[in-house]
């Protein structure tokens, strides 16, 4: 069986702050994606990566596969309330295209 | 593109009725859909996995003749919760991928808040 550890679990930091989110398995995975969800919404795909080494920009946001790909990390430059949200990696795909998702990361961005 | 709608957003039934939930690919063909659900600020469990035109692929102790999939075309998936009970109360969440070289990126669509009294 596939897991994705996340950590941090909860992070709560002021505006302006930078922060990390990191993404563990054990396993190989083919791609990964990063998801943000926000309360009484689905998750809404932010990116994916593929590669080995791969990184991957959005704004303030920063992906990176590891070389391995069996982890990931998102880092967040200056964080902004609007960043609040349940962070979701994602790897896959398995059987059936099935994702393996994480545990999650809930953040907040106070202002 | 890659929208998934879902409908309804919110419902509330009388236990021991049943609920039906749409899932639907607006702008592109779902080879593939996934139902999950979600409590409250924890990540998603898959329920079930459902390819067009076959029978559902249900993930170990979800209860396949209480959760009932139906994906009868290319853009169109639903999850009917039988004889509905509180423990079922949840936020139910589909998900959609297509046939396409990104076949592996899942697109969600907006969540279904089932309450059951």
């Amino acid at each position: 069986t596939q897991l994705l550890e996340q950590s941090p679990q909860f992070l709560s930091i002021q505006e302006g702050e930078n922060l990390t989110v990191y993404c563990n398995s054990s396993s190989v995975f083919s791609s990964l994606q990063w998801y943000r969800q926000e309360p009484g919404e689905g998750p809404v795909l932010l990116v994916t990566v593929v590669t080995g080494g791969e990184v991957k920009k959005l704004k303030r946001l920063t992906f990176q596969f590891g070389d391995a790909r069996k982890d990931s990390s998102l880092h967040i430059t200056a964080a902004q309330p609007g960043d609040t949200g349940l962070y979701l990696c994602a790897g896959g795909p398995g059987s059936a295209r099935q994702l393996t998702f994480g545990s999650g990361t809930q953040l907040t961005v106070l202002p | 593109g890659a929208v998934v709608s879902q409908h309804p957003s919110w419902v509330i039934c009388k236990s021991g009725t049943s609920v039906k939930i749409e899932c639907r690919s607006l702008d592109f063909q779902a080879t593939t859909m996934f139902w999950y659900r979600q409590f409250p600020k924890q990540s998603l469990m898959l329920m079930a996995t459902s390819n067009e035109g076959s029978k559902a692929t249900y993930e170990q102790g979800v209860e396949k003749d209480k959760f009932l999939i139906n994906h009868a075309s290319l853009t169109l998936s639903t999850l009917t919760v039988t004889s509905a009970h509180p423990e079922d109360s949840s936020f139910y969440i589909c998900s959609a991928s297509g046939p396409g070289p990104d076949s592996y990126e899942q697109y969600f669509g907006p969540g279904t808040r089932l309450t059951v009294t």
